[in-house]
């Protein structure tokens, strides 16, 4: 079985500065790949990043990085120079071969950018 | 840029009723999934469908639940007799293989009364 954490219910953040979302995981498969949505108040879900378990160098799409640290489980999301757009729920999410390649989400952190 | 086109993007229907949810994936698109979001609540599988089969279903894809694609662009979900606990926004996901991201629709958000 795989798991995806998300301790932070909700952050607040100041505009043009930098935020971290945590995201832990569990899994026992060796190959695996970890993703981070948005989801707007809108409803939609938008495809932020993807790491794959074997990529050696952090994921970076512009603003947004994942600090991906295998050994402790972790894939942290990283959103620099936060604009008041950014204020939106955040799913980390996980893909791995033994849950069926289907996608696994954490419960999701809030996030208000305050100007 | 192509995208998973969902509709209706709000359904109301009486407790009983059937509802019919459509998508259309990304047109060179292989996998296909359901998901729901109760409101609040984390996004949770529903089902999985790869060569016009069912390759997984979560426990909450009961009889009541079904999926069709009944032409090689729409793939839809099928709920027989809706209950109030039915009351969520489904997504509908597409991929390309599973190497690669899936492609979320906008959403159908299911109202039961």
């Amino acid at each position: 079985a795989q798991k995806i954490t998300q301790t932070q219910p909700g952050m607040f953040v100041q505009e043009k500065e930098a935020v971290t979302l945590d995201c832990t995981y569990d899994t026992s498969d060796q190959s695996y790949g970890l993703f981070w949505y948005k989801q707007p108040s809108s409803g939609e879900m938008i495809f932020l990043i993807y790491q794959g378990s074997y990529d050696e160098q952090n994921a970076t799409e512009g603003r947004y990085s994942l600090n991906f640290q295998k050994a402790r489980k972790s894939a942290n999301l990283v959103i620099s120079a936060s604009q008041l757009g950014d204020s939106a729920m955040y799913f980390c999410a996980m893909r791995g071969k033994a849950a069926g390649n289907k996608l696994t989400f954490g419960g999701g952190t809030r996030v208000l950018v305050k100007p | 840029e192509p995208e998973v086109t969902q509709t209706p993007s709000h359904q109301v229907t009486q407790m009983g009723q059937e509802v019919i949810l459509r998508c259309v994936p990304i047109s060179n698109h292989l996998y296909f999934y359901w998901y729901r979001q109760i409101l609040g609540q984390k996004v949770e599988f529903l089902v999985s469908f790869y060569n016009n089969e069912i390759s997984e279903k979560s426990e909450i894809f009961d009889d009541q639940f079904s999926v069709e694609r009944p032409d090689g662009s729409n793939f839809t979900l099928k709920i027989r007799s809706t209950k109030l606990e039915d009351s969520a926004m489904y997504f509908c996901a597409s991929r390309v293989d599973l190497y690669t991201e899936a492609f979320f629709g906008q959403g159908t958000r299911l109202t039961v009364v």
